[in-house]
């Protein structure tokens, strides 16, 4: 099974900052990595998919970048509803999730 | 527009059955597959299996298989999933989610949830 691992687990940070998150595989997964944001008590929301394109009606300061095994989510300047929890999946081997980050107003 | 609405919440006691239903809108119901998904409290969220909603075909995570069926139903644009045997650990938000297309086959469209809670 690939495993996949999210870092960090908790960020902190303010509006108008600049967020990078990090997702890592077992093994490679070429570019068949999404990611997601979740707000608490909704289904989670697609944000990338296939490593790097944005998902239509998704604002452009959210950017994914990466192939293999090493991925990132950026959001180059945090907005106040970007406060939540931010999930990677890859599919190129059945489906499986990491961990989270949970993105905290600091 | 597309959407997927899924069945109410559902509270069941252990060694008891549930079957949650994803009833699709909005687009061709049988040119995608669904997905199913589930998040236990606090915790990650979870492939289970999926199903082919054109021919039928399934395929299940090795966790849940034997444990758990996944159908559907054509003419009523409705994935459903059946999980046998629950236990206390099965409490969690199942949701359904739509595999896109094309060059977006990441789940794209996602149920609202549905809450199962497995308590005697």
């Amino acid at each position: 099974d690939i495993q996949m691992t999210q870092s960090p687990s908790t960020l902190s940070a303010s509006v108008g900052d600049r967020v990078t998150i990090t997702c890592r595989a077992s093994q490679s997964i070429s570019s068949w990595l999404a990611w997601y944001q979740q707000k608490p008590g909704k289904a989670p929301k697609l944000l990338i998919y296939k490593a790097s394109s944005l998902e239509s009606g998704v604002p452009s300061r959210f950017s994914g970048s990466g192939s293999g095994t090493e991925f990132t989510l950026t959001i180059s300047s945090l907005q106040p509803d970007d406060f939540a929890t931010y999930y990677c999946l890859q599919y190129n081997t059945y489906w499986t999730f990491g961990q989270g980050t949970k993105v905290e107003i600091k | 527009q597309v959407q997927l609405v899924q069945s109410g919440a559902e509270v069941k006691k252990p060694g008891a059955s549930v079957k949650v239903s994803c009833k699709a809108s909005g687009y061709t119901f049988t040119t995608y597959a669904m997905h199913w998904v589930r998040q236990a409290p606090g915790q990650r969220l979870e492939w289970m299996g999926w199903i082919n909603a054109g021919n039928g075909n399934t395929k299940y995570s090795q966790k849940f298989q034997g444990r758990v069926t996944i159908t559907r139903d054509t003419s009523a644009s409705t994935a459903y999933m059946e999980m046998s045997s629950l236990r206390s650990e099965d409490t969690a938000v199942y949701y359904c989610a739509r595999e896109g297309s094309g060059s977006n086959d990441a789940f794209d469209i996602w149920g609202q949830g549905t809450m199962v809670i497995v308590s005697s």
